[in-house]
């Protein structure tokens, strides 16, 4: 399968900082999607971005398929932010993989 | 509009004992999954479905089993649960094969096997 690495694992953050998180991928994927799960453990979906740039609100995401990477970016931070970001890619077959996650506490 | 729903919400099950977790999905999408969520180890896929009929094993499938009898439904059954089997099981759906492959999760099953 498809390695999937996050950075970093965990992060707090002072409320209206300024964050970039990193995914970083293994091989040819045919999409990338960026998930936050809240602390009352719903998944929900932030990006679906294979390539290029993408921005909604104080979030942004850009993936580079050529060089395996995503970013996503926050720009200042919230409390409500807080909770584990996923990044999740596509094989040819469908299968998605997941990285474990950068835990993000943000305080206020 | 419901979009995914999973039931039960969370389950305490004796070790040996089958257990059925139902989802389904109200979107229409062609495609559907199963994952295991283990804390450190991020979600792991168990099983998945591109269309009815058919099914295909993920990166975890043994001692699990799924059916797709139709769109909507997609059960994962455990035939004589273990206690790693303990995890939060999250069901997710996709439409496989669109430009916009986006999935998305129901709100999850949290299991625990004595």
């Amino acid at each position: 399968g498809i390695q999937v690495e996050q950075s970093p694992p965990d992060l707090i953050l002072q409320e209206g900082a300024n964050s970039t998180l990193r995914c970083n991928f293994s091989d040819s994927v045919n999409n990338l999607q960026w998930f936050h799960q809240n602390p009352w453990g719903q998944l929900i979906n932030l990006f679906y971005i294979p390539s290029g740039t993408k921005q909604n609100g104080r979030l942004s995401a850009t993936t580079v398929a050529t060089e395996r990477y995503s970013l996503l970016y926050i720009s200042s931070s919230q409390t409500t932010d807080s909770g584990v970001y996923f990044c999740a890619v596509v094989n040819t077959g469908n299968q998605f993989y997941f990285g474990t996650g950068t835990s993000l506490t943000v305080i206020p | 509009i419901a979009g995914i729903t999973q039931a039960p919400t969370s389950q305490i099950l004796a070790a040996g004992r089958r257990m059925t977790l139902r989802c389904t999905q109200d979107m229409r999408h062609n495609a559907m999954y199963w994952y295991r969520q283990d804390l450190g180890l991020g979600l792991r896929l168990i099983h998945y479905s591109n269309t009815a009929g058919t099914t295909g094993k993920g990166e975890v499938p043994d001692g699990y089993s799924v059916s797709r009898a139709n769109t909507d439904d997609f059960p994962l059954t455990l035939a004589s649960a273990v206690p790693s089997q303990t995890s939060v099981y999250f069901c997710a759906s996709s439409e496989q094969g669109s430009p916009n492959n986006e999935q998305f999760f129901g709100p999850g099953t949290r299991l625990t096997v004595l």
